[in-house]
């Protein structure tokens, strides 16, 4: 079964850039679409975006354009970077499977099977 | 966006109850909507897929259905691990979205 772990600082200072990584255990990143998601304390659940196994990745518009999703298949993981923090980025990220490619279909991305366990980024001076 | 418009926002319900949540899209979705279940402190877990396909080892006292843009969740004997919040997310249209949640309470 696949196990989804965030790793990253839980203080990021205003104005700085914000990294996080997503460890995949227990199954394979390829042929995986990966997932960011973050809730804000208190709220509701914002999806980041995406990356696939082989490095494409979509973002979501209406969160402007700091965002970038990198992955590292020889490490099994894939990596969040913010910049520019500010007190509204501070929330829980979590990483999340999307779905998958096989030799015929595709699965849709933004389907979310599996999720780590978050990772609360507080962004304060 | 496409907009999750979820109700109730919470419900007081007590064990062996049945209940049930709508979400209602802002425009045609297909069948192309989740349910997630989530614990307080703790990660959403995914119900439902596709409207009303349950993930692997999800209780069959969960259900989905739809009709038109209105979809619903219903449990039909609520046990007590199923006090929590409860979010629909539709994956039609980029970007995906979610409703804004449900919390069941005793």
């Amino acid at each position: 079964q696949v196990q989804l772990q965030e790793s990253g600082p839980g203080l990021v200072r205003p104005f700085e850039t914000l990294s996080l990584s997503c460890s995949v255990s227990g199954g394979s990143i390829t042929n995986y679409y990966w997932n960011w998601i973050r809730q804000a304390p208190g709220k509701g659940l914002e999806w980041v975006g995406y990356i696939y196994y082989s490095g494409s990745a979509k973002y979501n518009p209406s969160l402007g354009g700091r965002f970038t999703i990198s992955v590292d298949t020889s490490r099994n993981q894939f990596n969040l970077r913010l910049t520019s923090v500010t007190a509204a980025d501070t929330a829980v990220y979590y990483c999340a499977r999307g779905g998958y490619c096989d030799t015929t279909t595709c699965y849709s991305p933004i389907t979310f099977d599996a999720w780590g366990q978050g990772a609360l980024v507080t962004v304060s001076a | 966006d496409i907009q999750m418009t979820q109700s109730p926002s919470s419900l007081s319900a007590s064990v062996g109850d049945r209940i049930t949540i709508t979400c209602r899209a802002s425009q045609v979705i297909g069948n192309y909507v989740a349910w997630f279940q989530q614990r307080p402190g703790k990660a959403p877990k995914s119900l439902i897929f596709a409207t009303s396909s349950l993930q692997s080892g999800v209780p069959s006292r969960f259900s989905g259905s739809a009709s038109g843009t209105d979809f619903t969740l219903t449990i039909s004997t609520l046990q007590p691990e199923d006090f929590a919040t409860y979010y629909c997310q539709q994956y039609n249209n980029f970007p995906p979205t979610f409703g804004g949640g449900t919390k069941v309470e005793i």
